[in-house]
């Protein structure tokens, strides 16, 4: 299915340290990605986004990596802090005749203090 | 600048009775879209309006599921009749243009429980 994930990944860290975060994603023809939190009870929040035609990019403590070659998405978290507990999803945009968002099944990320 | 405003926040119905979600966008944007959310998934498109026009709605179960969009502004989503399955999150997004280029803000969700 186009989203599936019957069982969350988890990633505990310790605080202080990075998170490094993957997706794998599909669809060789999507060009532009997206990662997004989402916090208990919450809609998911933009975090960073990165077209295809670049393989990284970085905002404030977050860095994101595209390899196109091998379909992978990454989001790096540096020193990451009790609040960066979240669950984390990656979403690619598929052209089908119309953009559409397609979104990955996340991981859930545990910060230890 | 205000959210998307989404009401109720939580909803419990039995198998086969209706229930309808309200979606509030933020003002001015054109796009806004419905996704389903089930527990451990990420969320999927329900259906995505440009305005008060449908652009997608391939995932919508037509059968069951009805979404309008009134004056582009507004939007109501309703389940007639609910089964089992349909027990999940539905969150609301909205933004400026198509999600091709333009960030989608969610709002909180409706958490919708099916017995």
């Amino acid at each position: 299915g186009e989203s599936v994930g019957l069982h969350l990944p988890t990633l505990s860290v310790q605080e202080g340290d990075n998170s490094i975060i993957n997706c794998a994603y599909s669809n060789s023809a999507s060009d532009y990605f997206i990662w997004y939190k989402q916090e208990s009870g919450k809609g998911p929040q933009f975090i960073i986004d990165i077209r295809s035609n670049m393989d990284k990019r970085q905002g404030q403590r977050v860095t994101v990596l595209l390899n196109k070659t091998v379909k992978h998405l990454s989001l790096q978290i540096a020193a990451t802090q009790p609040g960066d507990s979240a669950v984390y999803f990656c979403a690619e945009n598929r052209n089908t005749g119309g953009f559409k968002t397609i979104f990955g099944a996340g991981t859930r990320l545990f910060v230890k203090a | 600048e205000a959210g998307v405003a989404q009401s109720p926040r939580y909803k419990i119905i039995e198998k086969r009775q209706s229930v309808a979600f309200w979606c509030n966008p933020i003002s001015g944007h054109a796009t806004l879209y419905w996704y389903q959310q089930i527990l451990g998934q990420g969320p999927k498109l329900l259906i995505q309006f440009q305005n008060n026009g449908v652009v997608d709605d391939s995932q919508l179960p037509k059968d069951r599921f009805s979404a309008e969009r009134l004056k582009g502004v507004d939007s109501t989503l309703k389940i007639q009749p609910a089964k089992l399955e349909d027990s999940a999150v539905y969150l609301c997004a909205s933004s400026l243009g198509g999600p091709g280029f333009y960030e989608q803000y969610f709002g909180p969700g409706t958490r919708l429980t099916v017995t």
